[in-house]
């Protein structure tokens, strides 16, 4: 079964420091989809990625997808204390299925 | 525009009683899923509903488990005899449907404690 592996598992950096989590699958992906998730609380969709060599950027925050379509990363620059949280990649193999989600990385930012 | 709709955002209850948790998804959205977190395993996928039908149970547990989607009114996961093992966040997400994009938004979680 396809599975999502995620690093790293979790993350301290300085506020105003750059950052990057990966993502990767066994398999080829149809879509992967990058959500944060603040503790006790819902998903925030942050960006989803669908074709090979994809880059899709918000704010601060830079998501890419290889060529082959099997790793993501997420990048942050000049990280701030709101983005704090727990970033999950997802992925289906095709369009209209369940998402299967890696563990999450928990950042955490210091001032 | 109203996100994703879950409640109660939680509930406790005892072993052996039932639990109903609903979700309303957002306006214009017929796919409906259902997600479990359970402490250090992360999020995983229960059932995928689309109105009046269950698309793909696949991650449902065989029994106790049952969920619905009527034409009218929100989904509804129903988790029957609860054990403590079935203490969890439970997540529902929807999307808009066909398309090719799957893009789904989640609402805020039901956290079940069992006690």
């Amino acid at each position: 079964s396809q599975e999502l592996e995620q690093s790293p598992q979790s993350l301290i950096v300085q506020e105003g420091k750059n950052l990057t989590i990966n993502c990767t699958s066994s398999k080829t992906l149809y879509g992967l989809y990058w959500y944060k998730q603040k503790y006790g609380e819902g998903l925030i969709f942050l960006m989803m990625l669908q074709k090979g060599g994809e880059e899709k950027s918000h704010e601060k925050i830079t998501a890419k997808l290889d060529e082959k379509k099997q790793q993501s990363s997420l990048h942050i620059t000049a990280s701030q204390p709101s983005h704090a949280g727990i970033y999950l990649c997802g992925a289906d193999k095709q369009a209209g299925t369940a998402l299967i989600f890696g563990k999450g990385t928990t950042l955490s930012v210091s001032s | 525009n109203a996100g994703v709709m879950q409640n109660p955002r939680h509930l406790v209850r005892r072993r052996g009683q039932e639990a109903r948790l609903r979700c309303s998804p957002m306006k214009g959205h017929s796919h409906v899923y259902w997600y479990r977190q359970l402490p250090e395993e992360g999020l995983k996928f229960m059932v995928y509903l689309q109105k009046e039908n269950i698309i793909d149970e696949s991650g449902m547990p065989k029994e106790r488990f049952s969920a619905e989607f009527p034409k009218e009114g929100p989904s509804i996961l129903r988790i029957q005899q609860v054990v403590r093992g079935d203490s969890a966040a439970y997540f529902c997400a929807s999307s808009p449907g066909a398309g090719g994009w799957n893009e789904q938004f989640f609402g805020p979680g039901t956290r079940l404690t069992v006690l």
